[in-house]
């Protein structure tokens, strides 16, 4: 069974800190792996990673995926309130001549002034 | 930028009814997709679809469940008799090509569904 572990559950910081959220994953047939932020409802788009060692950013957010070790990380510098989010981690997975997103429970951010 | 559109945003609905969630892709996306979320559980995949066809289902898509496109622009899940763990926040989703190019696939801001 395909299975994508993201830790911390939870974390609370100060703004101004930087975080570090994981996801480990194990599937097969693995294409890419994709950040989403989720605040009230729809998971909106982060990052997309398909290749090992290549960072991606965008603002005060990067990624990396390590394909190997089978995880990525998702850094936030200088943290806002506004970062405060549910984090979601989901490895895009062939299922024959489809793809579909198996997700993990997600990191809830919280960031106080 | 373009975006899913889904109603309602919230349904109740008494245990044994009949629902149907509807949901608006993005125009030139071809791939549309229901995903559901328990409250405190993860997004779990239900099923995919592809020109007027199921692509691939989950063991969770029995055949309780169903989806369609009426009309070229709706895709809509519909759920028989009801049941309360039914009960769930369901995204629909969308893509341009049946893997999640460039941006990945587009969600909707979700349907909760509570089963009374």
């Amino acid at each position: 069974e395909d299975k994508v572990v993201q830790s911390p559950l939870s974390l609370v910081v100060h703004e101004g800190d930087t975080v570090t959220l994981n996801c480990s994953y194990e599937v097969t047939n693995f294409r890419s792996l994709l950040w989403y932020k989720q605040e009230k409802k729809a998971p909106t788009f982060l990052f997309m990673l398909t290749s090992s060692g290549i960072e991606k950013k965008s603002g005060r957010l990067s990624s990396i995926l390590d394909k190997k070790e089978l995880f990525s990380i998702l850094n936030i510098t200088a943290t806002q309130t506004g970062d405060s989010a549910i984090y979601l981690c989901a490895v895009e997975v062939s299922g024959g001549s489809n793809y579909k997103l198996t997700f993990g429970k997600g990191t809830l951010l919280t960031v106080n002034p | 930028e373009p975006e899913v559109t889904q109603t309602p945003s919230h349904q109740v609905t008494q245990m044994g009814q009949e629902v149907i969630l509807r949901c608006v892709p993005i125009s030139n996306h071809l791939y549309f997709y229901w995903y559901r979320q328990i409250l405190g559980q993860k997004v779990e995949f239900l099923v995919s679809f592809y020109n007027n066809e199921i692509s691939e289902k989950s063991e969770i898509f029995d055949d309780q469940f169903s989806v369609e496109r009426p009309d070229g622009s709706n895709f809509t899940l519909k759920i028989r008799s009801t049941k309360l763990e039914d009960s769930a926040m369901y995204f629909c989703a969308s893509s341009r090509t049946f893997w999640g190019q460039g941006r990945g696939y587009t969600f909707g801001s979700g349907t909760r569904l509570t089963v009374v």
